[in-house]
């Protein structure tokens, strides 16, 4: 059972514009999600993070916005630019799972256009 | 700083071989620390985590071992590859505090022939 789910594998977005990235959850009992970039052959970098307690987060041209009734959150970024052409994982942890594991979604390639 | 150095970089061994692939941490004490697989196209799987000197679960059974020899040393083990095991295997670390993100290395690409 897939807890975190990235519904789209791919998304291609035109230089410039704004890129949205979609992540749904089914546990209520997530309270801290996680962004972060991956480059092939390179680690995950962590992007930015939100806490069940806000509805929106801000760093720079990430934005990150948790809809908690819908179980959804998602990542904007504005204006778009070649270097964040990347696979974007999203992740969830619980207050209740005493070691924070972390749970992930399996991932959305972000490709932008020239 | 901290920072985490993760090696070989790439790797390729024969069905049937041992694998030892060795994760440090610089820069902070007594942290958690982790071995993802990400299998072609897919997702982060986690396959072992520990909390300390000796302490590792294992949240899929398989072909693999972790140990945790020093605080800040965790190593991914297997005494005969598979096939299956080919992948791309990431060592990460963090506090063990809520809403603390994982920090990753460059991970190891293994290729079993």
């Amino acid at each position: 059972d897939q807890q975190v789910k990235q519904n789209s594998p791919s998304l291609s977005v035109q230089e410039g514009r704004i890129s949205i990235l979609n992540c749904d959850y089914t546990n209520s009992m997530f309270d801290y999600f996680l962004w972060y970039k991956k480059y092939p052959a390179e680690g995950p970098t962590f992007l930015i993070s939100i806490s069940s307690i806000k509805d929106k987060n801000e760093d720079g041209r990430f934005t990150v916005f948790l809809n908690k009734s819908a179980k959804h959150l998602s990542l904007h970024i504005v204006p778009s630019q070649p270097g964040d052409s990347a696979v974007y994982f999203c992740a969830a942890s619980a207050v209740e799972d005493s070691n924070y594991q972390l749970i992930w979604g399996a991932g959305t390639k972000l490709i932008i256009k020239p | 700083s901290q920072t985490i150095h993760q090696w070989p970089a790439t790797l390729v061994q024969p069905v049937g071989s041992p694998l030892s692939l060795e994760c440090t941490v610089e820069g902070t004490s007594n942290p958690n620390l982790y071995w993802y697989r990400q299998a072609a196209g897919r997702g982060l799987q986690l396959l072992f985590y520990s909390v300390g000197i000796g302490q590792i679960s294992s949240e899929v059974p398989q072909n693999l071992s972790a140990s945790r020899p020093q605080d800040r040393q965790f190593i991914l083990s297997s005494k005969k590859l598979l096939l299956s095991d080919s992948g791309f295997y990431l060592c990460a670390w963090s506090v063990l505090v809520v809403a603390s993100p994982l920090h990753f290395g460059n991970g190891t690409r293994l290729t079993v022939t």
